[in-house]
């Protein structure tokens, strides 16, 4: 079974600075999307960013880059001039390329919250 | 875009009583909907996968007679919690998926259940 793991419960940002969350992942399959997704206090969850594993160019969508290590089954999120409104839970996530009803659920890391100072 | 709608965002019942959460996809027809339960300050953890026109698959746990899910048509999935106990209070999420081709799946915006 694939399993998710992000190690950083808390991280906190002074605004306009960077900030990295980590992601490390376990699956024999060779082909899959990885997806960071945000759930700020209305707890509704809001898709950052995704990365199809066939790719090796690292998704990027404005100030939210990943750095994506197949190999060593790693998945970090760059979230660049970080924002007042980047605070949030940031959850990774993993799914199956396969295209069978089965296994093609969305498994989730256990999150981080992200504080931004002012 | 794809828009799924979750009704009620929020719901209180009597312990011993059903509750019924609907999640309904808006401009597109879902092939396969998702129920995950989150706890407070935890992950999402899946619950159940409904395909439309057949039987839900429960994640080893999950108590399906507990958890009725009904996905009867392509716009339509819910999910019944019967006879609630206060431990059954959590926040729940639909997330749907157009087709087995598409890789955006899209969220609910949860309902929070209190069983008192």
């Amino acid at each position: 079974a694939q399993t998710v793991t992000q190690s950083q419960p808390e991280m906190s940002v002074q605004e306009a600075e960077t900030v990295t969350l980590s992601c490390t992942y376990d699956t024999s399959e060779s082909d899959y999307y990885l997806f960071w997704y945000k759930q700020p206090p209305s707890r509704q969850m809001i898709l950052v960013i995704r990365q199809e594993a066939y790719k090796q160019q690292n998704a990027t969508e404005n100030r939210f880059s990943v750095n994506f290590q197949k190999a060593a089954k790693s998945f970090s999120l760059k979230i660049s001039d970080s924002q007042l409104g980047d605070a949030a839970m940031y959850f990774c996530a993993y799914r199956s390329a396969s295209l069978t009803y089965n296994n093609n659920d969305m498994r989730f890391g256990a999150g981080t919250r992200l504080t931004v100072k002012p | 875009g794809a828009v799924v709608s979750q009704h009620p965002s929020r719901v209180i019942c009597k312990s011993g009583t059903s509750v019924k959460i609907e999640c309904r996809s808006l401009d597109f027809q879902a092939t396969t909907m998702f129920w995950y339960r989150q706890f407070p300050k935890q992950s999402l953890m899946l619950m159940a996968t409904s395909n439309e026109g057949s039987k839900a698959t429960y994640e080893q746990g999950v108590e399906k007679d507990k958890f009725l899910i009904n996905h009867a048509s392509l716009t339509l999935s819910t999910l019944t919690v019967t006879s609630a106990h206060p431990e059954d209070s959590s926040f729940y999420i639909c997330s749907a998926r157009k087709s087995l081709a598409n890789y955006g799946y899209t969220f609910g915006s949860g309902t929070r259940l209190t069983v008192v």
